[in-house]
């Protein structure tokens, strides 16, 4: 089945070590979102490519940053993560279009725990 | 910014329906979804609803829009104990971001 996939489920990390959380996608979808999701409040959009072009949200961190190497995978980069950014990390995706509901395909999530 | 707005809980028994509320501010939008989050998982998206439609029925969900008065809704029928969930609204800006809003819990009990 076509799916987004995100790896690792769960990571734990410590105050200030850089990690890199991973999506890949088989659904050839040309758009791929990161969403950061804390306890009890809505997803956040940090960033999303639209094909190769990056658009970062304007309040995203410095200490947020993203890759997408080809169509089908994205990772997202926390540089030196604080006790503020354990979360889950949710992958989405999306082909738009002028007759599409841009409905967005979202992975199961990467909890990260900050130590 | 643009928010959107729903109640935090919402509690119903077995076999009744379920009614889950939500206003908008952005009149633009295209599209609004209703997303279902089970403890632990991702978003899995349950229907949405084009902005020039006043209703929409799929099985046991049925969205009402009122665009007058921005306001989304999604009635689950005979809601079961496998429908408790968080439910979030989204509406569509742009064409590619999805405002949330910070979602329904709905808790069943048989």
């Amino acid at each position: 089945d076509a799916m987004v996939i995100q790896n690792p489920r769960y990571q734990v990390t410590q105050f200030g070590k850089p990690v890199t959380l991973s999506c890949s996608q088989t659904l050839n979808h040309n758009v791929m979102y990161w969403y950061q999701q804390k306890s009890s409040q809505a997803p956040k959009l940090l960033f999303h490519y639209y094909d190769k072009d990056f658009n970062n949200e304007a309040d995203t961190p410095d200490n947020f940053q993203s890759r997408r190497p080809n169509t089908s995978f994205c990772f997202l980069d926390i540089r030196s993560p604080g006790l503020g950014d354990a979360a889950m990390y949710l992958c989405a995706t999306s082909r738009p279009g002028t007759r599409s509901s841009n409905e967005q395909f979202f992975g199961p999530g990467t909890r990260l725990t900050v130590l | 910014g643009e928010d959107v707005e729903q109640s935090l809980f919402l509690s119903v028994r077995e076999g009744d329906s379920s009614v889950i509320n939500c206003t908008y501010t952005d009149s633009s939008s295209t599209y609004l979804y209703w997303y279902k989050q089970e403890p632990g998982a991702g978003l899995q998206l349950l229907t949405y609803i084009f902005s020039n439609m006043d209703m929409k029925q799929d099985q046991r969900l049925t969205v009402l829009l009122n665009k007058k008065d921005k306001h989304l809704s999604l009635r689950i029928a005979d809601t079961q104990t496998g429908d408790s969930a968080i439910y979030f609204c989204a509406e569509n800006q742009a064409g590619t971001a999805l405002i949330f809003g910070k979602g329904t819990t709905l808790s069943v009990s048989s």
